[in-house]
């Protein structure tokens, strides 16, 4: 099955710093990568997702990359700000037909230092 | 609105007492499923369901059940809960695949003793 590793587990930046979170997956088949923000007490929540056929994908301060020949896939948060502090989770989507899976990563405790 | 409700978000139980939480969606999605958040492991699959009478095993079904009667419900079964299913889970839905966002539930912390 699909296994995704997540890197670093906590990332701590000055306010107005970048933040890069970075993923790897397993099966190649996956298609579809999404990202979850989940702030203290809440529920995840999706803040950007990219497919298989897209390298980049951008909305506002935040963007994914996507690396298919290597499996692996970024996040990336500019001009970081307090709101931005939170868990995110990176998924990749196995679409194995009558047996798709959706699998997180282990999670990244980010910290914006003010 | 939209939403996905999961009830209780707290319970403190004792080992070996039955327990349901139940969730429920309001969007006529599809695809719905159970999943475990524990520090330093993420969020790992229980079970999902991938229409009405379709479920399937995640990573971690030891210890669980679920039912999909309905669309709008998928309720989690622990028939003898333990200390190890101390944990935060949240149901969530999706429309139809799961390369269309998952919306998740509020919730639940359980504690068993």
């Amino acid at each position: 099955g699909e296994n995704v590793e997540q890197h670093p587990s906590t990332l701590s930046v000055q306010e107005g710093d970048s933040a890069v979170i970075k993923c790897t997956y397993s099966d190649s088949a996956s298609n579809y990568f999404p990202w979850y923000k989940q702030e203290l007490g809440k529920r995840p929540q999706l803040i950007i997702d990219i497919r298989s056929n897209v390298g980049e994908k951008k909305d506002q301060r935040i963007a994914v990359t996507l690396n298919k020949t290597a499996k692996h896939f970024s996040l990336h948060i500019t001009e970081t700000q307090p709101e931005d502090s939170a868990v995110y989770f990176c998924a990749a989507r196995s679409p194995n037909f009558g047996n798709e899976k959706l699998t997180f990563g282990t999670g990244t405790r980010l910290t914006i230092i003010p | 609105e939209a939403q996905v409700t999961q009830n209780p978000r707290y319970l403190i139980t004792v080992t070996g007492k039955k327990l349901t939480v139940t969730c429920s969606q309001n969007m006529n999605h599809e695809y719905m499923s159970w999943y475990r958040q524990d520090p330093g492991l993420g969020l790992r699959q229980i079970y999902y369901s991938m229409n009405v009478e379709v479920t399937d095993k995640g990573d971690v079904p030891e210890g669980y059940k679920v039912s999909r009667k309905e669309k709008r419900n998928f309720p989690l079964i622990l028939e003898s809960p333990s200390p190890n299913q101390t944990s935060l889970y949240f149901c969530a839905s999706s429309l139809y695949r799961l390369d269309t966002e998952a919306f998740f539930g509020q919730g639940t912390r359980l504690t068993v003793v």
